[in-house]
């Protein structure tokens, strides 16, 4: 998988509670992303970021938070968990050609 | 929003047979992407074709894009059962290829 770590792999949570997800790249690849997977909805990103403490909003941003004070990792936070993010949540990185390689995914069951 | 949209949603064939798989988008494009997802894994890159391309082959992957219809199809063939797995397209909308739109993608099942 790239070079690319997901933790955890999976999450049970309860609503209310704050949660953080990491997403570790070996490549040394500019971009990263978040992305959230869904039946019925494909993959949506979440924020994305394109260096070290630059960041943006993607398409379902509202509820998530995401940090990178290092090349290699990506953190994606939920301040407040709800039912509505249980969900299955992927990071990918790249560089310039647009092809992206994605981590292997972590489950979160918000209960 | 939604920008790919993939036709069919599911598709069962004969291993050796053909599959085909489409994708319709709404906004211009820089380039098209497709993926492959196997059951609980992460996304896998197959193929990336450039607004000015028509037609791009990866082994037994040949994937065309029409621009003009604003549609795209990944043909692969002589399936095998390893090709069992869900397919994505996926767009840039025309914002770089950094932020992708991905498609709510075709199950494929190769029987054997």
């Amino acid at each position: 998988d790239a070079g690319i770590t997901q933790s955890p792999r999976h999450k049970v949570t309860e609503t209310g509670t704050p949660v953080t997800l990491r997403c570790h790249q070996t490549e040394n690849h500019r971009y990263m992303y978040w992305y959230r997977q869904d039946p019925g909805h494909g993959l949506r990103l979440i924020h994305y970021s394109y260096g070290v403490k630059d960041t943006d909003k993607g398409e379902v941003s509202d509820g998530y938070s995401v940090s990178r004070s290092k090349t290699e990792d990506f953190l994606l936070t939920l301040e407040s968990a709800t039912s509505s993010q249980t969900s299955v949540y992927f990071c990918a990185i790249s560089e310039w050609d647009g092809e992206q390689f994605f981590g292997p995914g972590t489950r979160l069951t918000v209960l | 929003s939604q920008q790919g949209e993939e036709d069919p949603q599911a598709l069962s064939i004969q291993e050796g047979e053909n599959a085909t798989m489409n994708c319709s988008y709404k906004t211009s494009i820089n380039n098209l992407q497709w993926y492959r997802q196997n059951s609980g894994r992460g996304l896998v890159h197959l193929i990336l074709i450039r607004s000015n391309e028509r037609e791009k082959h990866s082994g037994r992957l040949r994937v065309t894009l029409d621009t003009s219809k604003k549609s795209s199809s990944l043909l692969i063939t002589a399936s095998r059962a390893a090709d069992t797995a869900s397919y994505f397209c996926a767009t840039d909308e025309g914002q770089g290829a950094q932020k992708l739109v991905f498609g709510q993608g075709t199950r494929l099942t190769i029987n054997p």
